[in-house]
């Protein structure tokens, strides 16, 4: 199985300033048709996960555009420019190229 | 508005059954792939399984291979999960999650299973 990376498990940020969440997978995620499925959910306590971000870049709608994803291959980043209140829960990220889909151990973050 | 509703979760014994049920409204549901995942207390996410459009095709994690079955009735909106030979570690939030290319695009509020004695 593809195993995801993330770092760091537990990201303490001060509200209005940036943070980043690292993610690597163990091979590459690059798909046959030339897409890479790799997608970022949020998990706020209490709550069913929700799709932030799909395909390394792309916003789901609704998304506040401070969230922003990034990478190629087996690196892959999300960054939050300016942590609000309601950013505190757990964040994954999920590959969707090699079965079983896999996600990462998840990094919370949380307000200092 | 997108609604995914999944019931059927409970307490059930090692080796007992349990069938999950996720009722759909809001799109056409007989157009997406569909999937379940799961959520032990306290742990990380698991995929389950995921079927197409009209169930020809079906893939499942090893942990559930000929255990768990998946399957849909798109006349009535709903996704299954038939689950047989459970085990402890079978305890879990089981989400029903409404597929938009190999991307977890929807997911439902989750039913809890419990397998314990």
């Amino acid at each position: 199985d593809v195993v995801m990376t993330q770092s760091p498990l537990s990201l303490p940020v001060t509200l209005g300033q940036p943070a980043s969440i690292s993610c690597r997978s163990s091979q590459s995620l690059v798909y046959s048709d030339g897409n890479t499925y790799l997608n970022w959910f949020q998990q706020r306590p209490g709550q069913s996960p929700r799709r932030l971000i799909y395909r390394v870049s792309n916003r789901d709608s609704g998304v506040p555009d401070r969230f922003s994803g990034s990478g190629s291959g087996t690196d892959f980043t999300l960054k939050i420019s300016r942590v609000e209140a309601e950013d505190v829960g757990v964040y994954y990220c999920m590959q969707g190229t090699h079965w079983p889909w896999t996600f990462g151990q998840g990094t919370k973050v949380e307000i200092k | 508005e997108v609604q995914l509703v999944e019931s059927g979760g409970g307490l059930v014994q090692p080796g007992g059954s349990l069938k999950l049920s996720c009722a759909a409204s809001g799109f056409t549901f007989s157009t997406y792939w569909m999937s379940w995942v799961r959520q032990a207390p306290g742990r990380g996410l698991e995929w389950v399984a995921y079927m197409n459009q009209d169930g020809s095709e079906k893939n499942y994690v090893d942990s559930v291979k000929g255990r768990f079955t998946i399957s849909r009735d798109n006349a009535k909106n709903s996704l299954y999960l038939q689950m047989n030979s459970l085990r402890a570690e079978d305890t879990a939030v089981y989400y029903c999650v409404r597929e938009s290319g190999r991307s977890g695009g929807y997911w439902g509020q989750g039913t809890l299973v419990t397998v314990s004695s």
